[in-house]
């Protein structure tokens, strides 16, 4: 049983169209994250949501639309699709959000290409 | 804005070498560092959590220490065998109320 799923492993997809990467987790956890693995190879927190709150969100475009319809999805809605969003989206998540010794699960990441 | 640091960028060992590579973060307001395995095609796996300065863990062959007054973790793997071969991230975070920063990570190559 995968423990962080993410659909679809792989999305292309022209400029200017609108798409969405689902994530799920079957771990009991409260706290979701997606990360933006950009082409420097950083990963980087997008959003984190706890028990369907958001509670981070970095400064990313407003095009980019994280839903949380219970604890178990975090799903990322792309408005709009430029050239520079092309990269790999991964989710994450963790028991809960605050405490120091929590340790992340990610999801197997989808690699996201705009043409 | 946090920065995080690992190094070296890349290694290349022997199997049965052991080796080490370091992450460096901010010294101040530290709350904790986390170490993560990734191997290619797979998603990031947590090896380590640590928060005391001083702080040292051990699974199997892999091992880590915390300096937080100075702001470095080192990562050991004794005996290196290829299946080690991935990339170690480092992760830090100043406070229970903001994310983990990455570093770039160290990617390993474990040559049989």
């Amino acid at each position: 049983d995968t423990a962080v799923s993410q659909t679809p492993k792989y999305l292309v997809t022209q400029m200017g169209n609108d798409k969405s990467i689902k994530c799920e987790q079957n771990l009991g956890h409260d706290t979701m994250y997606w990360y933006k693995q950009d082409s420097k190879k950083f990963l980087k927190i997008m959003f984190s949501y706890n028990n369907k709150e958001l509670i981070i969100n970095e400064t990313v475009p407003n095009r980019f639309s994280p839903k949380s319809p219970d604890k178990a999805h975090l799903n990322l809605h792309i408005n709009s699709l430029e050239l520079g969003d092309s990269a790999v989206y991964f989710c994450a998540s963790s028991l809960f959000a605050g405490g120091p010794l929590v340790e992340q699960f990610f999801g197997p990441g989808t690699r996201l290409t705009v043409l | 804005i946090l920065n995080v640091e690992q190094s070296p960028q890349s290694l290349h060992v022997q199997e049965g070498d052991s080796t080490n590579f370091t992450c460096s973060f901010p010294s101040s307001n530290f709350y904790a560092l986390h170490w993560y395995r990734w191997e290619t095609a797979k998603s990031p796996e947590a090896l380590f959590v640590m928060t005391l300065n001083g702080d040292e863990k051990k699974k199997g062959q892999i091992s880590a220490t915390l300096n937080t007054k100075e702001g470095y973790s080192y990562l050991y793997i004794k005996g290196s065998q290829p299946e080690d071969s991935a990339t170690y991230l480092c992760a830090f975070r100043n406070s229970g109320n903001t994310p983990l920063v990455f570093g770039k990570g160290t990617r390993l190559s474990v040559i049989a």
